[in-house]
């Protein structure tokens, strides 16, 4: 199967800084980007979808000033959490999906663990 | 995509077959029932999806009613590594919009 990968896996910050998220697809082109955040014992909601080079789409609630996302090219996508609180603090994971590709073929990266002091 | 309804927890015998039932009542005829898990402090995994006839891989056999209106995962012999928490998703078969998880059931194998 296809591969995500996001870097850094876990990331602690001082209140007030900004932290960036990668989230590559290894091997193949993904033209549609997701982004999810998941805090404890809770499920997995989506923030925003981002296509290649098109802004990203917001999903109600989840402010884009604050939760930068830039998908430039078809195998990278960054989340940036700017003047990150500890409210922010949570699982991140990203989803990407090829062209044309069918509702399965969304494939999810390992996670990244921000925790805001 | 259709609601789904799951139990939120269940728990398991290593060793022993897994079903973890999922209701989606609602469904329409074009929608797939797929089935993820996600084990602790990591991404999602495909598992196995299927329209109405039941399907297997290597990793677990997904029984759908006639009715389509409920469906089983079953995990055949469940290990410790199974541990997870399982997520029935409603949804139609080609791209459109992304994957929505609802609650999910927690599935504790115990030894």
């Amino acid at each position: 199967g296809a591969v995500v990968s996001q870097h850094p896996s876990w990331v602690i910050c001082k209140s007030g800084t900004s932290v960036k998220i990668e989230c590559r697809s290894l091997d193949f082109q993904a033209t549609t980007m997701f982004w999810y955040r998941q805090f404890p014992k809770q499920s997995l909601m989506l923030m925003a979808t981002s296509n290649e080079g098109s802004k990203a789409t917001y999903e109600q609630g989840v402010e884009k000033d604050k939760f930068l996302i830039n998908h430039a090219s078809l195998t990278l996508s960054t989340l940036t959490v700017t003047s990150a609180h500890p409210e922010d603090s949570s699982f991140y994971i990203c989803s990407a999906r090829g062209a044309g590709g069918i509702a399965y073929e969304q494939y999810f990266g390992p996670g990244t663990r921000l925790t805001v002091t | 995509d259709a609601k789904t309804t799951q139990p939120t927890s269940m728990d398991c015998a290593e060793g022993r077959a897994a079903n973890l039932p999922c209701n989606h009542s609602t469904i329409s005829g074009n929608e797939y029932v797929y089935w993820y898990r996600q084990i602790h402090s990591q991404g999602p995994q495909y598992i196995i999806h299927g329209l109405k006839n039941n399907e297997t891989n290597e990793m677990a056999s997904l029984i759908i009613t006639e009715d389509r209106k409920s469906s089983t995962l079953i995990l055949p012999h469940a290990t410790l590594r199974d541990t997870a928490v399982y997520y029935c998703i409603a949804k139609g078969y080609n791209a459109g919009n992304m994957l929505t998880f609802g609650g999910g059931t927690r599935l504790m194998v115990k030894p």
